[in-house]
């Protein structure tokens, strides 16, 4: 069955960066694209963007353009997710999905604070 | 960017009642809409995809219609299990990108 297997809980400080990564299994990792969606504390869900497992096009949140960056790497079906010049309003749960959402990880809580 | 307005954002109901939710899009996005169960402390889950059709293993109960930029989701008798936050998901493939409703928690009356 399709699994989507996120790396654990985070705690960095303000101005640190984070790269979360999210190993899939179960299916053909480049026959998908990977979305990753946040949830801030008691809010709503948040696209931040997507990536080709095929070739490695992106697609960005506007708000996040120059602060993220989306990668994979094919060899071991695994896609990463970095987010840079981290501020308190950055401490979410960060989860992985298969393109639009069929299959989700189980979330990664970063929690941003001095 | 396409927005989707969700209605209402909370909603209390009994047991065995018939249940529905709204989407609007801010402009025609064909029948490119999912909806979502979510869970306290869990992802969510995949209920209803391209609209109106059923994710595998998903009761009857749950449906969905619309097409354009209204849209509706509704649970037909309200089960104890059906306690979660509801949202709508819009999606686009040229360039990939989604766009959620702002969620309908959902509870027991």
């Amino acid at each position: 069955q399709v699994q989507l297997v996120q790396s654990g809980a985070e705690v960095k400080k303000p101005g640190a960066s984070v790269k979360v990564s999210c190993k899939a299994s179960g299916y053909t990792f480049t026959s998908y694209g990977i979305s990753w969606v946040r949830q801030a504390p008691g809010q709503g869900l948040e696209w931040m963007g997507w990536i080709s497992a095929y070739n490695g096009n992106t697609n960005y949140a506007q708000k996040l353009q120059g602060r993220v960056t989306m990668t994979t790497d094919t060899s071991t079906s695994t896609a990463y997710m970095e987010l840079r010049s981290l501020r308190s309003d950055d401490t979410a749960v960060y989860y992985c999905a298969r393109d639009s959402g069929v299959n989700w990880g189980q979330g990664t809580l970063v929690t941003v604070s001095s | 960017d396409i927005q989707m307005t969700q209605s209402p954002s909370s909603l209390s109901a009994s047991v065995g009642d018939r249940v529905t939710i709204t989407c609007q899009a801010s402009q025609d996005i064909s029948n490119y809409l999912n909806w979502y169960q979510q869970k306290p402390g869990k992802a969510p889950k995949l209920l209803i995809y391209d609209a109106s059709n059923l994710e595998t293993g998903v009761p009857s109960r749950f449906s969905g219609s619309g097409s354009g930029t209204d849209f509706t989701f509704t649970i037909s008798s309200l089960q104890p299990e059906d306690i979660a936050t509801y949202y709508c998901q819009q999606y686009d493939n040229l360039p990939p990108r989604l766009a959620f409703g702002q969620g309908t928690k959902l509870e027991i009356k």
